[in-house]
């Protein structure tokens, strides 16, 4: 019973491409979010989403683009891959009146190539 | 930018006390600490939060100062399975966008 989930695991695209990664979260949290973690090691956030407001860190290209058909799912859409994406995705999920901290799922590699 | 400062990396044997200090001088009255770490290059997970008073859990103990200044991960007997970068953030109790974290500590456990 994985509690935050991602598909899939490991992507690999050419430039130019567009692709969506998934995120389910069974927790019932109201809020999901979108990490992203370089070469270097930096987790650095890139969207928070509850079913009121969407923020989106602003050094994030609007290539990039959230998705939540439900407040169970947020996933991440990228158009026009490039070099730079290449990198490990992690979504994550909290209960914004519950300071339990985050759930964060496996990751999904992607490589731009 | 982080508001924490930890050391860059660390070692403890197998079986002893791991004690992981964490600065943040700039804390506010309604931030909360919070400590996760990342093994290899799974996704963080969370350990353990405070705000001001010790906490302990079956995974760690977190000792915060008087003056909310710093604190300590305490692991008291690490495992190999221990190693990994562990992170401290501080934030308000609704976490959120304000979640930050730094380059955190690597820790190494030695048999």
């Amino acid at each position: 019973d994985t509690a935050v989930s991602q598909t899939p695991k490991y992507l690999v695209t050419q430039m130019g491409n567009d692709k969506s990664i998934k995120c389910e979260q069974n927790l019932g949290h109201d809020t999901m979010y979108w990490y992203k973690q370089d070469s270097k090691k930096f987790l650095k956030i890139m969207f928070s989403y509850n079913n009121k407001e969407l923020i989106i860190n602003e050094t994030v290209p609007n290539r990039f683009s959230p998705k939540s058909p439900d407040k169970a799912h947020l996933n991440l859409h990228i158009n026009s891959l490039e070099l730079g994406d290449s990198a490990v995705y992690f979504c994550a999920s909290s209960q914004l009146d519950r300071p339990n901290g985050y759930t964060f799922g496996s990751g999904t590699r992607l490589t731009v190539v | 930018d982080a508001k924490t400062t930890q050391p860059p990396s660390m070692d403890c044997a197998e079986g002893r006390a791991a004690n992981l200090p964490c600065n943040h001088s700039t804390i506010s009255g309604n931030e909360y600490v919070y400590w996760y770490r990342q093994i290899h290059s799974q996704g963080p997970q969370y350990i353990i939060h405070g705000l001001k008073n010790n906490e302990t859990n079956e995974m760690a103990s977190l000792i915060i100062t008087e003056d909310r200044k710093s604190s300590t991960l305490i692991l008291p007997h690490a495992t190999l399975r221990d190693t990994a970068v562990y992170y401290c953030i501080v934030t308000g109790n609704t976490g959120g966008f304000k979640t930050i974290f730094g380059a955190g500590t690597r820790l190494f456990v030695k048999a």
